[in-house]
């Protein structure tokens, strides 16, 4: 159980072109989804938390017109890259929560490649 | 502030020998600590998590940690390691709110 799916994989398109990211809760409702990034042999770095229904929260630093984040539903949330360009390129992972208690783990999708040439 | 450091880049080991992974956390108050894995191209799969309990905690695939109070430590071991743990190694910590830090990573590579 606790399947979280994101899609695509991998992504590869033109700078200035903006690019979306689904993250699917597959067999249990997500109340809470977060998106992060990951460079390369970094570790990961929270970029925004939304909960369903609500606009997302926002790390600092994190440009909120430019990582669109939508969360309309209990199983699926989605991350718009707009105008992206080449130090877009990152790894996206998302994860999900079934509820919004904190104390609940979170299920971490399998991450999305994003090269911008 | 919360943070997380995990000693050792890169840690290497035999197939059967032990594997320990360090890491070390700041809080300020008793926090949630978690050690997850990363497969390469992949998201990452919770290993085991401490919160409040038992300070021995045991987890999947033959992984345990003990948190240390004392010593702010939540060090990963396992046994006898396989050629499957090779693999990036996160170490985590919560303290309020949905906020999870995650130390840089540890790549374990194992030799045969």
């Amino acid at each position: 159980g606790a399947v979280v799916s994101q899609h695509p994989s991998w992504v590869i398109c033109k700078s200035g072109t903006s690019v979306k990211i689904e993250c699917r809760s597959l067999d249990f409702q997500a109340t809470t989804m977060f998106w992060y990034r990951q460079f390369p042999k970094q570790s990961l770095m929270l970029m925004a938390t939304s909960n369903e229904g609500s606009k997302a929260t926002y790390e600092q630093g994190v440009e909120k017109d430019k990582f669109l984040i939508n969360h309309a539903s209990l199983t699926l949330s989605t991350l718009t890259v707009t105008s992206a360009h080449p130090e877009d390129s990152s790894f996206y992972i998302c994860s999900a929560r079934s509820d919004r208690s904190s104390n609940q783990p979170q299920h971490f999708g399998d991450g999305t490649r994003l090269s911008i040439l | 502030a919360q943070s997380v450091t995990q000693l050792g880049s890169h840690v290497s080991v035999s197939e059967g020998a032990l594997v320990l992974l360090r890491c070390n956390y700041s809080s300020s108050v008793p926090p949630y600590l978690f050690w997850y894995v990363q497969y390469p191209n992949q998201g990452l799969q919770l290993l085991l998590k401490y919160t409040t309990g038992a300070t021995l905690v045991k987890g999947i695939n033959g992984f345990e940690a003990e948190f240390k109070k004392s010593e702010t430590s939540f060090h990963l071991t396992k046994p006898s390691a396989h050629m499957s743990d090779a693999a990036e190694y996160f170490c985590a910590v919560k303290q309020y709110g949905d906020k999870i830090i995650f130390g840089k990573g540890t790549r374990l590579h194992i030799l045969p």
